[in-house]
């Protein structure tokens, strides 16, 4: 199976900062990769799929990006209900895969 | 469309897990219905899907005690997981989307803890 390994582990930042999440699949998924957003309490929410589509009602602030084996998601201005855990998920293979995700901290 | 998930928070070892999913809202494009559990301090492992024509696609590391099936009249689906052990304690999400791709929506998932 593909095996998605997401950098960092934490990042803590300050609103209005950037946030940059990294995301490398063991093989190629050409551009078959998602991006969810998981809160405490919550339901996980899509925010991009196909690697750089966003998701209806995802801000634009969300940007997915990359192909073959490396992806990003970047949150361009950090709003303070971006505090969350996001992970990446591959549609290439099966059995569909998850990143062990970032936590995104707002200081 | 919302899901929400409903059934036992304890089950023992070597019995099996029973969950269901209620749907409501539209949701008549969405096609594939899936489970997806999180071990505590773990990631997410997609356990499989059942397709509205009620195909199975299940990953192979639990396909020998998984089954997900529909009851479309009664806007649920169900996942059946056999002789639990301690590492089956997850929380399990119901999902649901119109392709196969992606999970476009989410239940809030509660947590199964496999435990005499």
């Amino acid at each position: 199976e593909i095996v998605l390994t997401q950098s960092p582990a934490t990042l803590s930042l300050s609103p209005g900062e950037r946030a940059t999440l990294s995301c490398r699949a063991s093989q190629g998924v050409g551009g078959c990769l998602a991006w969810y957003q998981d809160k405490p309490g919550q339901a996980p929410r899509l925010l991009i799929y196909g690697a750089s589509n966003r998701a209806g009602g995802i801000p634009a602030r969300f940007t997915g990006s990359g192909s073959g084996t490396d992806f990003t998601l970047t949150i361009s201005s950090l709003e303070p209900e971006d505090s969350a855990v996001y992970y990446c998920q591959q549609c290439d293979n099966w059995p569909r895969t998850f990143g062990q995700g970032t936590k995104v901290e707002i200081k | 469309v919302q899901l929400q998930e409903s059934g036992p928070g304890l089950v023992n070892p070597s019995e099996t897990l029973s969950l269901t999913c209620t749907v409501s809202g539209d949701f008549r494009n969405t096609d594939y219905w899936s489970w997806i559990r999180q071990p505590p301090g773990k990631g997410l492992e997609w356990i499989g899907y059942v397709f509205y024509r009620g195909t199975t696609n299940y990953n192979p590391s639990l396909s020998r005690r998984v089954a997900i099936s529909l009851d479309t009249p009664r806007k649920q689906f169900s996942l059946t997981l056999r002789s639990v052990t301690a590492a089956d304690t997850a929380v399990y999400f119901c999902a649901a989307a119109g392709n196969p791709h992606y999970f476009d929506f989410w239940g809030q998932g509660p947590l199964v803890t496999v435990s005499s």
